[in-house]
């Protein structure tokens, strides 16, 4: 069964530093990953989806790795900015065909600070 | 830009009843899912849907849920008799990996709160 965790639980980070926020999971088979943003009390914004052949992917500030051999993936955010303060999810799809679901993380509460 | 829309934001109810929360797919989109998270915990898969079938579904999704598309737009989810622990943010959510791109679009949720 996969299991997905997010390490820290939580971070706070002064405005204008770059941070880098983990995740990992316990089964290397998976088709594709996706970050998400969440917002108190509200839906999930998708941020990058890096498909299993892929290493990376870029979006503005924001930069996500992937090392599936590993079982990690990091989103890289740069020049942080007080609007960036969300929780971020990261999502695991598994390869097999059909199956659509996705395993999500436990979450990083980010808080940053003016 | 399209985005996937549910309606109520919150819903409030009694130990027992039936309630459907509604959903509205991105419109070109051929999959679609249900999520849950319980205030606190991580986001759970429910149920997937496609040509109008289920394709998967977690242990979560017993006898007392289901889902149907009534028409060419909305997607809903039924929780005939609801329980304590039914509580939670439901997340409507749609792909559409035909067009190459396998990102799932997430709704704003509706917020279940069972009485």
């Amino acid at each position: 069964k996969q299991e997905v965790t997010q390490i820290p639980a939580a971070l706070s980070v002064p405005e204008g530093e770059n941070l880098v926020l983990n995740c990992s999971f316990t089964d290397s088979a998976i088709y594709n990953l996706q970050w998400f943003r969440q917002d108190p009390g509200k839906g999930l914004t998708s941020l990058l989806l890096i498909q299993s052949s892929q290493r990376e992917q870029t979006s503005g500030r924001l930069n996500a790795s992937l090392d599936k051999s590993s079982g990690r993936s990091t989103l890289y955010i740069a020049a942080s900015q007080p609007g960036d303060s969300a929780t971020y999810l990261c999502a695991v799809r598994p390869t097999n065909f059909g199956n659509e679901k996705l395993t999500f993380g436990t979450g990083t509460r980010l808080t940053i600070i003016p | 830009e399209p985005e996937v829309t549910q309606t109520p934001s919150h819903q409030v109810t009694q130990m027992g009843q039936e309630v459907i929360l509604r959903c509205v797919p991105i419109s070109n989109h051929l999959y679609f899912y249900w999520y849950r998270q319980i205030l606190g915990q991580k986001v759970e898969f429910l149920v997937s849907f496609y040509n109008n079938e289920i394709s998967e579904k977690s242990e979560i999704f017993d006898d007392q849920f289901s889902v149907e598309r009534p028409d060419g737009s909305n997607f809903t989810l039924k929780i005939r008799s609801t329980k304590l622990e039914d509580s939670a943010m439901y997340f409507c959510a749609s792909s559409d990996y035909g067009a190459g791109t396998d990102t799932q679009y997430f709704g704003p949720g509706t917020r279940l709160t069972v009485l």
